[in-house]
């Protein structure tokens, strides 16, 4: 059974830090990884996706990707109260298909 | 441009009846992937249709079956409910290719729930 594990949280950081959310995997062949925010009520939305070893930035979210350690990290510079929502990571499954696999997800929580 | 609609929004039904959900991929896609989201869970995948085909489909009952149409537009149709069928029911979908990189995009979902 492949597995996405993330912390529910909630994960609560004043207004201005970072805020760190992790995720790890089991599945070692799995080579897309992608990080969702979801808002209460709402359905999930695209923040960041990854595939290689390292670093990629995009504004103030940062994604980072250790595949020999089966991690995969989002950070949040700069944390705003509109950042407070639920962080879900997702892995490619691989295949024929891009079936994801979704953690259960972390719950950001930014006091103002 | 438009993204992934979904139809209904909300939905109340009983046990035993059946319902169908609906979904257009956002323009230029031709993959549907079904995803449900129980409450304080991640999505679980249901399956995923493309060329009018199931391509793969994950751990649910034949209970769950779909349909996808000529214009990538897909439904997904549920029998018999049941009280632990009350979930999001999302559309995700994508452009489909050997490359294993494709994004999925969620539509808004449906709330379906059974009582």
């Amino acid at each position: 059974q492949k597995e996405v594990e993330q912390n529910s949280g909630p994960l609560s950081v004043p207004e201005g830090a970072i805020a760190s959310l992790n995720c790890t995997y089991s599945d070692r062949g799995s080579q897309s990884f992608f990080w969702y925010r979801q808002y209460s009520g709402k359905s999930p939305e695209l923040i960041m996706s990854i595939y290689s070893n390292g670093d990629k930035e995009d504004g103030r979210f940062t994604a980072q990707l250790n595949k020999a350690s089966q991690y995969v990290s989002l950070l949040i510079r700069d944390s705003q109260p509109s950042d407070s929502a639920t962080y879900l990571c997702a892995v490619n499954e691989g295949g024929a298909t891009n079936k994801l696999i979704f953690g259960t997800g972390t719950l950001l929580a930014v006091q103002p | 441009d438009a993204g992934v609609t979904q139809s209904p929004t909300h939905l109340i039904k009983t046990r035993g009846q059946q319902v169908t959900l609906r979904c257009s991929p956002k323009s230029g896609h031709d993959t549907v992937s079904w995803y449900q989201q129980a409450l304080g869970q991640g999505p679980q995948f249901i399956f995923q249709y493309y060329e009018e085909e199931e391509r793969q489909r994950g751990n649910f009952p034949d209970r769950f079956s779909g349909h996808q149409f000529p214009n990538y537009s897909s439904e997904l149709n549920v029998n018999a409910l049941l009280l632990g069928d009350s979930a999001l029911y999302l559309c995700a979908s994508s452009l489909a290719s050997s490359h294993l990189t494709e994004t999925q995009y969620f539509g808004p979902g449906t709330r379906l729930l059974v009582l």
